[in-house]
């Protein structure tokens, strides 16, 4: 079966503390993404990773980290320097070449202390 | 810089009609325009796209229309049932391997 996998579903954590968020993907994609997610806002993207060992920026950045050490694996290191960590996070993963649509895993809710 | 509007406004209609959701976008001028559907606590899944030079697109009871010079797209579900209750969500691409998504219209369904 398919997919992009988070885990996990809820998170808990204490303020301070650097918390990672993992996601895996089987679906041979070259690109992936990481999303934070508001009440009744969009989705604002984090980091993207177009190729393994590679990853970019996106609109806030800061107080998070990533690695793309392998092709199926992107997690997101969640550190103390967010100032507001409390959101549901998604990942996605996406086909290279124009007009692909993304891939989005069931997104991890994390609620800090 | 390039914005996404959807209406916040939740649309509430009756099962058996037709829902239409809007999605505007300024600064842009993209090749192609597509739709997800989101569930809540979910991720969203990919519904449809349409390209620049298509006008509209259909799928099953869903239908995409894309107009350059309004900007605009309208997301069209007929017979609407309680089971299409969710937010739908308008994409753009946002440069490179970017997509730039709108905030999302709820869909309310009522039997």
């Amino acid at each position: 079966d398919g997919g992009i996998t988070q885990s996990p579903k809820y998170l808990f954590r204490k303020e301070g503390q650097n918390v990672t968020l993992s996601c895996e993907q089987n679906l041979n994609h070259d690109a992936m993404y990481w999303y934070r997610q508001d009440p009744g806002q969009g989705l604002r993207l984090i980091y993207y990773s177009q190729i393994v060992n590679d990853f970019q920026k996106g609109d806030i950045a800061e107080g998070y980290s990533v690695s793309r050490e392998k092709k199926e694996s992107f997690p997101l290191t969640v550190t103390s320097a967010q100032k507001n960590p409390t959101a549901f996070y998604l990942c996605a993963s996406r086909d290279s070449g124009p007009y692909n649509e993304q891939f989005f895993g069931p997104g991890t809710r994390l609620t800090v202390l | 810089s390039q914005k996404i509007e959807q209406n916040s406004e939740a649309l509430n209609i009756q099962e058996g009609k037709t829902a239409t959701l809007t999605c505007n976008y300024t600064n842009y001028s993209p090749a192609y325009l597509q739709w997800y559907r989101q569930d809540p606590g979910r991720g969203p899944v990919f519904l449809l796209l349409i390209r620049e030079n298509e006008k509209e697109k259909r799928k099953e009871r869903l239908k995409v229309t894309f107009d350059t010079t309004l900007k605009q797209s309208l997301f069209h579900i007929t017979a609407s049932q309680p089971a299409d209750s969710a937010t739908y969500l308008c994409a753009l691409p946002g440069g490179g391997f970017k997509t730039i998504f709108g905030a999302g219209t709820r869909l309310f369904v009522k039997a």
